[in-house]
């Protein structure tokens, strides 16, 4: 049963400091989605690859978040620098296009 | 107001019962509606997937779109307490690749 894999699962850094997340899409999945998850806002998008390449990061705090795809097995988000107000549950999905999506189970991030 | 309109709960029903969860949306344009269920530290599994109005069912579980009310709903017949999680819908236009999400209904459901 493929799987979308993220990395780590729990982080728990300092204010002020860079947070790497990774995510591993489904093997012939063309589309990578980047959410986040609180409980005051649910879930919002925040990046979205299609073909490895960047299509929509309007969901991003520009100064401070990048999305990338290294390549077709490698999704990455950075903090940098993170904040109190980060804090969250962050999900990477990929799918093929036109297709639903299929969910990690989440990195849970907690900024001191 | 937001797109879409999801009771947010909590839902508690006895073992067996029939659980009714239900979103409203506002966008005419909404034409692939999805519940997925996401137990505790989990990620959004998805349940359902239907394509504009009409019903679907598999096993359990039936879904249901009336557009015209802009209505979806999600049924789970004889629920199990392993079915106690948060139900979340969701939907998408059909060119485009961004889904509106509900708040999520959280469901227990007690043996």
């Amino acid at each position: 049963d493929a799987r979308v894999t993220q990395t780590p699962r729990h982080k728990v850094t300092e204010m002020g400091q860079e947070v790497t997340m990774r995510c591993q899409p489904i093997l012939g999945h063309n589309t990578v989605f980047w959410y986040r998850q609180t409980m005051m806002q649910g879930l919002e998008l925040l990046a979205y690859f299609r073909n490895r390449a960047p299509l929509d990061d309007s969901g991003m705090p520009k100064d401070r978040f990048s999305a990338e795809m290294p390549d077709a097995t490698l999704a990455t988000l950075k903090i940098q620098p993170s904040e109190p107000r980060d804090s969250a549950v962050y999900f990477c999905a990929s799918g093929l296009v036109g297709s639903p999506l299929h969910f990690g189970n989440g990195t849970r991030l907690t900024v001191t | 107001q937001k797109e879409v309109e999801q009771d947010p709960g909590p839902l508690s029903v006895p073992e067996g019962a029939i659980v009714s969860l239900n979103c409203t949306y506002s966008n005419s344009a909404f034409q692939y509606f999805m519940w997925y269920r996401q137990y505790s530290r989990k990620g959004p599994e998805l349940l359902m997937y239907t394509y504009s109005s009409g019903n679907k069912e598999d096993g359990r579980f039936t879904a249901q779109v009336d557009k015209s009310s802009k209505y979806i709903s999600l049924f789970i017949r004889d629920s199990q307490p392993s079915d106690s999680a948060t139900y979340l819908c969701a939907m998408r236009e059909s060119n485009d690749y961004k889904l509106s999400f509900g708040a999520g209904t959280t469901v227990t459901v007690r043996a």
